[in-house]
């Protein structure tokens, strides 16, 4: 399996811009998380879905970010419109349940760093 | 609320050298506890994972125990490699709760040849 793909792998945009994320999560996993990584706040789950249905969204910052998953292979993260404190490593992942629960070993996908001038 | 505390770095060993990383968590509930680990520039990934009090996690030489009575879940390794330098996650979730998932800051590792 080519495990989770995510693109860009880096995006530079100017405040103001639209950017969306994407995700692919590996085939079969019917839970898909995305997080946000930054120097001052660690690690943050920001939203995650559930069989292309968001479960809990409350890591999300405000309403300029927004989350998709339209289908059970593709997800999206937008930012309308970005500002320079958006900047960070943004990462999503995929599981299917075990015996932790729904969030049972997550795979992540390498990251998109986004850079917000 | 849920959260995990490690122990901050950076941690600079010799190979062959022994190595503990703190974690402790504050939790209602049962939660599972994990390690991931980071390698520079790819996502975390599952490193080991323990579901109930006293289960051990082990992968790669990496152990960490799950003890309730300290509410700990510490990594350990008797002897690094140049190749384990990587940032280290503590991690904790709540299972069919509200699957609330907290990672710790992170603790990385360097290994000296």
């Amino acid at each position: 399996d080519a495990g989770v793909i995510q693109s860009p792998r880096h995006e530079v945009t100017e405040m103001g811009q639209e950017v969306t994320l994407r995700c692919k999560p590996i085939s079969g996993h019917d839970y898909l998380f995305w997080y946000r990584q930054t120097m001052m706040r660690g690690l943050e789950l920001l939203i995650y879905f559930n069989n292309n249905v968001p479960i809990d969204d409350s890591g999300m910052p405000e309403d300029r970010f927004s989350a998709k998953m339209p289908n059970a292979s593709f997800s999206t993260l937008k930012i309308q419109p970005s500002e320079p404190r958006d900047s960070a490593v943004y990462f999503c992942a995929s599981s299917h349940p075990g015996l932790a629960g729904p969030t049972d070993t997550q795979y992540f996908g390498p990251g998109t760093r986004l850079t917000v001038l | 609320g849920n959260s995990v505390t490690q122990m901050e770095g950076p941690v600079t060993l010799s190979e062959e050298a022994f190595l503990t990383i703190n974690c402790t968590y504050t939790a209602t509930g049962y939660p599972s506890l994990f390690w991931y680990v980071q390698y520079p520039g790819e996502g975390l990934q599952l490193l080991l994972k323990a579901t109930k009090a006293d289960d051990k996690g082990s992968n790669k030489g990496f152990e960490a125990t799950y003890r309730k009575e300290t509410t700990s879940f510490h990594l350990e390794k008797g002897s690094v490699q140049v190749s384990d330098s990587a940032v280290y996650f503590c991690a904790l979730s709540i299972p069919y709760n509200n699957n609330d998932m907290r990672f710790g800051a992170g603790t990385r590792l360097t290994v000296k040849p």
